[in-house]
């Protein structure tokens, strides 16, 4: 089945504990990239890459960290976590940017 | 960059109901597409519509891009459409590239 998976799909946990937000796909796609969603502000991006080793800013980058090492993996890094971060957080593929993205499940991050 | 301007923000129909929601947006745009979040709160594409018309089943989209701005149309609207809907584009200059989204149109549907 094609899809996109993120883990874990809950988190909570204190300032400053460095955390990793998993995100995979299986469709061979190009195209990866990281939302945030807020409460009256929609969906906002916080980094994308276009292929692997090809990553770039989106819209609210500061604080987060990503790597592409292989196709199918855009892990989301949280060096030094903070309140403001907390927010639910999606992963997105598609062949590349043009195309139609597919959403993984998301994953509600809490930071106290 | 590019705004997106989504309308009306909150909709409340009775079940059977059609509804048409609107999706403005400032400058031309290589994808637009819309997507549905679930209560709970999972994220599905609906439609990948730059231009022209697309229907499927009862959801129907129109993208009139010289014009900047697309609708999506919802006909004898179910339970099951509620949630919110999202209009994102994306305007490819060669360098960077990212999917814009508006702030959702939250849909309600009432048995």
């Amino acid at each position: 089945e094609a899809q996109v998976t993120q883990n874990p799909r809950y988190l909570i946990t204190v300032t400053g504990k460095k955390l990793t937000v998993t995100c995979s796909q299986n469709m061979n796609h190009e195209y990866m990239s990281w939302y945030r969603q807020d409460p009256g502000l929609g969906l906002r991006q916080i980094y994308y890459s276009m292929n692997v080793e090809v990553t770039d800013k989106g819209d609210v980058p500061e604080g987060y960290k990503v790597s592409r090492k292989e196709k199918r993996n855009f892990p989301l890094i949280l060096e030094s976590p903070s309140p403001n971060q907390t927010s639910l957080y999606f992963c997105a593929s598609s062949t590349d940017i043009t195309d139609t993205q597919y959403f993984g499940p998301g994953t509600r991050l809490t930071v106290l | 960059g590019i705004q997106v301007e989504q309308s009306p923000p909150d909709l409340i129909l009775q079940e059977g109901a059609n509804s048409t929601l609107r999706c403005n947006f400032s400058d031309s745009v290589n994808n637009l597409q819309w997507f549905h979040q679930n209560p709970w709160g999972q994220l599905i594409n609906l439609f990948y519509i730059p231009s022209g018309t697309k229907q499927n089943g009862r959801l129907s989209a129109t993208t009139v891009a010289t014009e900047r701005y697309s609708l999506l149309y919802i006909s004898s609207s179910q339970t099951t459409d509620s949630g919110v809907y999202f209009c994102a584009v994306e305007r490819y200059t060669g360098a960077n590239s990212k999917l814009t989204f508006g702030k959702g149109i939250t849909l309600s549907v009432r048995p």
